[in-house]
Parts: C-alpha cells; structure tokens; sequence
C-alpha cells in the first residue's frame, strides 16, 4: 500500500486566493482526519470524517475553512479566502478504526 | 475536556544517555495512549501504544507505561542514538469516539 498522499507538498499562494489542499486515505480505512501542525499550537485537529461523513468539525477555525469527502478514497480541505495566518503544514491521516492513524507526509502552505 | 500535557523541549543529549519525556493525560473514562514520532519533513508514525491502565507499551527500545493513578505516560529510552532525533508526540484517543489529542511536540536532539 503506498500510504496516505497528500498534494501538493508545498504549497505558496497570495493572501485572498484559494487553496484545495488533497489528501487518498489508505483503501479500506474508514476514518479520516485533517490535522494542522504550528509552532505555537502544536498539532490541532481540524475536522474529522467516518465512512465519508462529516463527524467532528469544531477545529475548523472558521468559516473560511471547508473539507469535503465525495468518497472514500479522496478528501479536500479548501481555504478560501486564505490569509498569511493560515501558513502551516496540514496532515491528513486514515484509520481503519482501531488505535492506529496514518498520517501523510503534510501539506506545507505559505500563504504571502 | 480532553488533553496531553508533555514536557517542553528542545531536549539535547549525548549519545547512549538516558531519555525521559514526560506526559500526563486529561480525560474522562478510560482513553489509549499514544507516543508518536516525527522525523524532519515527514508526517507522525506510531511508536507504542497502550490501551489499559498498568500496560506498558514498547517498541525501538522506548518504553511507556500507561499510570492511570498518576494520569501519566512518560516515555523512556536507556540509551539514545543519533537516529532518534526527531520530535515526540504523546496522544491520546477518548474511548467515546475515535478522537485523538496531541501534546505539543518535544523535540529530541542527540549528538554523538
């Protein structure tokens, strides 16, 4: 299995632009999860999904913020408007709803 | 609510030294514990786990072992190597839900 992919690895924008962060879940896990990694506030998480459904999303930070899960192999997590606090590297990880999350290797976004 | 509280870093030791990080957890009922590590530029992988109090998880010569009575998970190796410079994540997952929490991150450098 080749994991959870995250695109794109890096990622500069200009503040007031879109970003649609991209993340394939590990087939059959039924769980997953968009985390944002700061200095200051460490790890957060952002939202998280059980079989394609929204179940927690008290992380978003605000109304700029949306994800998505069409089905199960694919998730995105879109900021629009973006703003230069905004720069993070976000992770998506899969479970299969046991005790182990899998994590990609981030989204590194710079919004300028 | 739910939380993990670890120990502040950046943490420099000698090679072959002793590590201690120290994590204690806030949660209602029974959660698992977690040590995560992630190694520069990279997304967190699992490195123990324990899921009752009393159990103790191991994994790489690193050791934990989940004190419900002091609500704590503190992490231990005998001897660090220059390959286990990365940051450590002490989390937990609320039996409730499929939830996880991460402490802010301690960061482990070891010189030879």
């Amino acid at each position: 299995d080749a994991g959870v992919i995250q695109s794109p690895r890096h990622e500069v924008t200009e503040m007031g632009q879109e970003v649609t962060l991209r993340c394939k879940p590990i087939s059959g896990h039924d769980y997953l999860f968009w985390y944002r990694q700061t200095m200051m506030r460490g790890l957060e998480l952002l939202i998280y999904f059980n079989n394609n459904v929204p179940i927690d999303d008290s992380g978003m930070p605000e109304d700029r913020f949306s994800a998505k899960m069409p089905n199960a192999s694919f998730s995105t997590l879109k900021i629009q408007p973006s703003e230069p606090r905004d720069s993070a590297v976000y992770f998506c990880a899969s479970s299969p709803g046991y005790e182990k999350l899998f994590f990609g290797s981030g989204t590194q976004l710079s919004v300028l | 609510g739910d939380s993990v509280t670890q120990m502040e870093g950046p943490v420099t030791l000698s090679e072959e030294a002793f590590l201690t990080i120290n994590c204690t957890y806030t949660a209602t009922g029974y959660p698992s514990l977690f040590w995560y590590v992630q190694y520069p530029g990279e997304g967190l992988q699992l490195l123990l786990k324990a899921t009752k109090a009393d159990d103790k998880g191991s994994n790489k010569g690193f050791e934990a072992t989940y004190r419900k009575e002091t609500t704590s998970f503190h992490l231990e190796k005998g001897s660090v190597q220059v390959s286990d410079s990365a940051v450590y994540f002490c989390a937990l997952r609320t039996n409730t839900g499929n939830q996880f929490y991460f402490g802010t991150g301690t960061s482990l450098t070891v010189i030879p």
